[in-house]
């Protein structure tokens, strides 16, 4: 049964990085792409980027300057970076699992609500 | 960025109903449409790949058509727990993008 379990720091200041991870587990770390994705407050879904085993990583144009996406194999972890957070980043995000030969989302985490305010 | 739009956005039906939501890509993405389901307070979960396939594990009351820009979802005989909004999403090009949502309210 493949699970991904996600953790990080859910109240930010205006400025500060948000920093999240997602780790892997019951399936295989090599053959997707590792993905983040987020939610505002009744809102819809956005996708933020992804990253496979080897590193090799896709992100939105939208937030590709303040995104970073690393990954820790040998965990079988992925972790998010998200720098100079506003109020608009509020909102949940969300770890998934991206099939790299077929291409969809799979797995999903549970999800962290990040808070961000002064 | 391929813009996904979804008709209609939200839906009132009853218990046993049969609903439709349709799902349109601003351009040509040929098969490759996901569709997922997400209930208040939790993470999405994965329904349909490729336009029609099930994925592992769905009831088989969710159906999926379509393809290039046109796209479906059909749910027959709901019942209370199918209600909850759902999105379409395409991963034919980056960036990857998802439909504004179909929120499914009960009559």
């Amino acid at each position: 049964q493949v699970q991904l379990q996600q953790w990080g720091a859910g109240l930010l200041k205006p400025s500060e990085t948000l920093s999240l991870t997602c780790a892997v587990s019951g399936g295989s770390f090599s053959g997707y792409y590792w993905n983040w994705i987020r939610q505002p407050p009744g809102k819809g879904l956005e996708w933020i980027g992804e990253i496979n085993h080897s590193g090799s990583t896709n992100y939105n144009p939208s937030l590709k300057s303040r995104v970073t996406i690393s990954v820790v194999t040998s965990k079988n972890q992925f972790s998010l970076q998200l720098s100079s957070v506003t109020a608009a980043d509020t909102g949940m995000f969300y770890c998934a699992r991206r099939n790299l030969l077929r291409g969809e989302i799979d797995y999903w985490g549970q999800g962290t609500l990040v808070t961000v305010s002064s | 960025d391929i813009q996904m739009t979804q008709s209609p956005s939200s839906l009132s039906a009853s218990v046993g109903d049969r609903v439709t939501i349709t799902c349109r890509a601003s351009q040509g993405i040929s098969y490759y449409l996901a569709w997922f389901q997400q209930k208040p307070g939790k993470a999405p979960t994965s329904l349909i790949y490729a336009a029609s396939s099930l994925q592992s594990g769905v009831s088989s009351k969710f159906s999926g058509s379509g393809s290039g820009t046109d796209f479906t979802l059909t749910i027959s005989s709901l019942q209370p727990e199918d209600f909850a909004t759902y999105y379409c999403q395409q991963y034919y090009s980056y960036p990857l993008t998802f439909g504004q949502g179909t929120r499914l309210e009960i009559k």
